[in-house]
C-alpha cells in the first residue's frame, strides 16, 4: 500500500515550456487534490476532484489544467510555465462518506523550478 | 473566508522541555480541525482530527486540545525527532476545502 505517489521528484523547467504532473493514490479514495506550497504562504489549493469525471478550481486555478484519469489518479498540467510557478506541488486525497470529506493523506511532492 | 494562524512561526526548545504550538481560527462552521506533521523535503504526514470544543487526542509526546476559536498541540518532554513543521488545518461544515495555516517550525536541541 505505497498511499499517494508523485512523479517526477524534482522538474527544471524554461519559461514556456509545459509538463504533466502526475499523482495516484491506491486507498481506494474519491476526491483528490492538488496543492502549492510556497515559502511564507503556506498550502494553497490548485484544483480538487471531489470525485471520478468532477473536478473544480481552488484558490490559485490559474495557469494550470487538471484530469481525472480515473479513480485512482489526477494529473496537473501546465500550458506555459512561467517562473511564478516554481513551487512545491503536493497531490492529496480524501475519502467522501456521504457528503463528507474525510482526512487528506499527502503526497511526497514535486519540487519545480522555472527558469 | 476562512483563515488560520499559528504561532510561533519558529519554536526552538531543549531536549525535554514541554511547549505548546497554537492554532488559531475563524471559520463559519467547524466540521474539522486537522494538524499535520511536515519534514523537510516531504508531504505532510496526518497526526489528529479534532471535531468539537474540548476534544483531546494524544500520541506519544503529542496531544491536541480543541477550543471554539482555537488548537493547541502540546508537546511533552520533546525528542531532537519531534523537529518539525507542525501545520494545522481546518475544514468547514460549508464545504470539503482545507484551509491551512503557513506552520510552526520546531526544532528541538539535544
Amino acid at each position: 500500500n505505497a498511499g499517494v505517489t508523485q512523479t517526477p521528484k524534482f522538474q527544471v523547467l524554461k519559461t514556456g515550456q509545459s509538463m504533466t504532473l502526475q499523482c495516484a493514490q491506491d486507498m481506494n479514495h474519491n476526491s483528490m487534490y492538488w496543492y502549492r506550497q510556497d515559502p511564507g504562504m503556506g498550502l494553497r489549493l490548485i484544483y480538487y476532484s471531489a470525485s471520478e469525471g468532477t473536478t473544480d478550481k481552488g484558490e490559485v486555478p490559474n495557469g494550470y489544467n487538471v484530469s481525472r484519469l480515473n479513480k485512482r489518479e489526477f494529473s496537473l498540467r501546465l500550458e506555459s510555465a512561467a517562473p511564478s510557478q516554481t513551487s512545491v506541488y503536493f497531490c492529496a486525497s480524501s475519502r467522501l462518506l456521504g457528503q463528507v470529506q474525510e482526512t487528506q493523506y499527502f503526497g511526497p511532492g514535486t519540487r519545480l523550478l522555472v527558469l | 473566508e476562512d483563515q488560520v494562524t499559528q504561532s510561533p512561526e519558529a519554536l526552538r526548545l531543549q531536549e525535554g522541555e514541554s511547549s505548546s504550538l497554537n492554532c488559531s481560527y475563524t471559520v463559519s462552521g467547524l466540521r474539522g480541525l486537522f494538524w499535520y506533521r511536515q519534514d523537510p523535503g516531504k508531504g505532510p504526514e496526518f497526526l489528529f482530527t479534532l471535531y468539537s470544543a474540548g476534544e483531546e487526542k494524544e500520541k506519544e509526546r503529542l496531544k491536541a486540545t480543541l477550543t471554539k476559536k482555537e488548537s493547541f498541540l502540546h508537546i511533552t518532554a520533546p525528542k531532537p525527532e519531534d523537529s518539525a513543521t507542525y501545520l494545522c488545518a481546518v475544514q468547514a461544515t460549508s464545504g470539503s476545502r482545507l484551509t491551512f495555516g503557513e506552520g510552526t517550525q520546531l526544532t528541538v536541541n539535544p
